[in-house]
């Protein structure tokens, strides 16, 4: 069975500042990778995938995830954090045979002035 | 062109009670699964439906069902309510099961259940 680590419960930074969320997963098979970004009362959106091909990804507001196999991680950074990204992070793990996503527990980013 | 779509909005309900939520996924859309928040926690998968046949089930009681209609829009319905039960119900649509084919899912903006 596969499963998401996020060690981080809250991360507070201030706007202008860089950002990592670290998310660990763990499964025996092949993996793809979703972060999700979660408003106050909204559903959840993609915020980008790793399902193959270049281990780096990015996103169209500037996030950007590495796939790590060797490390089994799956972090999100941003170098230059806006008021705006405020917001819950989700990471998440699909793997073809259980048709589902696994998700992590989340990480709250605070931005500050 | 519409996202997800999710009714009711909020919901109040008393322990013991039955509830139905609504989900009306994106045109062209074959896949619907539900998933539940609890407050402070990541999503937990309860059901998926693909052309109207469950396809994948979580670790949730019997007290919960689902189905998908023809139209593949997807109900999903809990019996005999429980305090724990309160939380945010999220949907899901995408084009096929295998999300890898097609990106992910995109989710609808949820319905807030709260059992009293």
């Amino acid at each position: 069975a596969q499963s998401v680590t996020q060690l981080d419960s809250q991360v507070p930074v201030f706007e202008e500042a860089p950002v990592e969320l670290r998310c660990n997963y763990s499964s025996s098979v092949s993996v793809y990778l979703f972060w999700y970004v979660q408003y106050p009362n909204q559903g959840l959106q993609l915020l980008l995938k790793y399902l193959s091909g270049s281990t780096l990804v990015e996103s169209i507001n500037g996030f950007e995830a590495e796939f790590n196999k060797s490390q089994t991680s799956f972090h999100l950074r941003k170098p230059s954090v806006h008021i705006s990204d405020t917001a819950e992070y989700f990471c998440a793990v699909f793997t073809g045979t259980a048709s589902k996503l696994t998700f992590g527990t989340g990480t709250r980013l605070q931005v500050t002035l | 062109d519409a996202g997800v779509t999710q009714s009711p909005t909020h919901l109040i309900k008393t322990r013991g009670q039955h509830v139905t939520l609504r989900c009306s996924p994106i045109s062209g859309h074959k896949s619907v699964s539900w998933y539940q928040q609890v407050l402070g926690q990541g999503p937990q998968f309860i059901f998926q439906y693909y052309e109207k046949e469950e396809r994948g089930r979580g670790n949730f009681p019997d007290r919960f069902s689902a189905r998908q209609f023809p139209n593949y829009s997807s109900e999903l319905n809990v019996n005999a309510l429980l305090l724990g039960d309160s939380a945010l119900y999220l949907c899901a649509s995408s084009l096929e099961i295998d999300l890898t084919l097609n990106g992910g899912y995109t989710f609808g903006s949820g319905t807030r259940l709260t059992v009293v």
